[in-house]
């Protein structure tokens, strides 16, 4: 049963262009969520948070984007640079206060010079 | 500010052997989370620790277990290691406040089981 679904395993953007990460979650009670970046063999690198009372979060070039009703978040990456190339990942927390984290299977993301 | 270190990078067991990890939080975070990740099941909670005590707990057999110091520093133990145990593990700081804050990850440690 999987809660948190990124059901793109990989994307491919040029250089300059926009970059948009997508991810699906079932349960109603998550009610924070993050997107991780991640090279391989190393840990997660946080990128971005937003709380269900929002729908909008944005950090430089990383804005994150709820949708409640739809169950629906998304990471836009403006403009997309070659040291973006990584594996992401959306998580979600259903536990106030404590770090329970679900997470996608991630979305290989190669941003072509 | 020093960020997550989780000791050691790499290690090699035997099946049936057990192992202890060990995940030193930011400074002046309390919450430690245990995380594993294979190509499989990609990550999974194992357990949460906020002032010493088990917070949270994931879906994962009694054989994964750990701990947290006064100084939350935290240790994770895996015993009668199976091949199935091979995985990076990751240890997360966060304040552990009542707001839901980010959670930091460390390096990892790798674990291969042979």
């Amino acid at each position: 049963d999987q809660q948190v679904k990124q059901n793109s395993p990989s994307l491919s953007v040029q250089e300059g262009r926009i970059s948009i990460l997508n991810c699906d979650y079932t349960n109603s009670m998550f009610d924070y969520f993050l997107w991780y970046k991640k090279y391989p063999a190393e840990g997660p690198t946080f990128l971005i948070s937003i709380s269900s009372i929002k729908d909008k979060n944005e950090d430089g070039r990383f804005t994150v984007f709820l949708n409640k009703s739809a169950k629906h978040l998304s990471l836009h990456i403006v403009p997309s640079q070659p040291g973006d190339s990584a594996v992401y990942f959306c998580a979600a927390s259903a536990v106030r206060g404590a770090q329970k984290l679900v997470f996608g299977q991630g979305t290989r993301l190669t941003i072509n010079p | 500010k020093a960020g997550v270190t989780q000791t050691p990078r790499y290690l090699i067991k035997t099946r049936g052997q057990q192992v202890t990890l060990s995940c030193s939080p930011i400074s002046g975070h309390r919450s430690v989370s245990w995380y594993q990740q294979t190509p499989g099941q990609g990550l999974q909670f194992l357990f949460e620790y906020f002032s010493e005590t088990q917070r949270n707990k994931g879906n994962f057999p009694g054989r994964f277990s750990g701990r947290q110091f006064s100084n939350s520093r935290s240790e994770m133990n895996v015993s009668t290691l199976e091949l199935g145990d091979s995985a990076l593990y990751l240890c997360a700081s966060s304040l552990g406040q009542t707001m839901n804050t980010e959670a930091f990850f460390g390096q990892g440690t790798r674990l291969t089981v042979v």
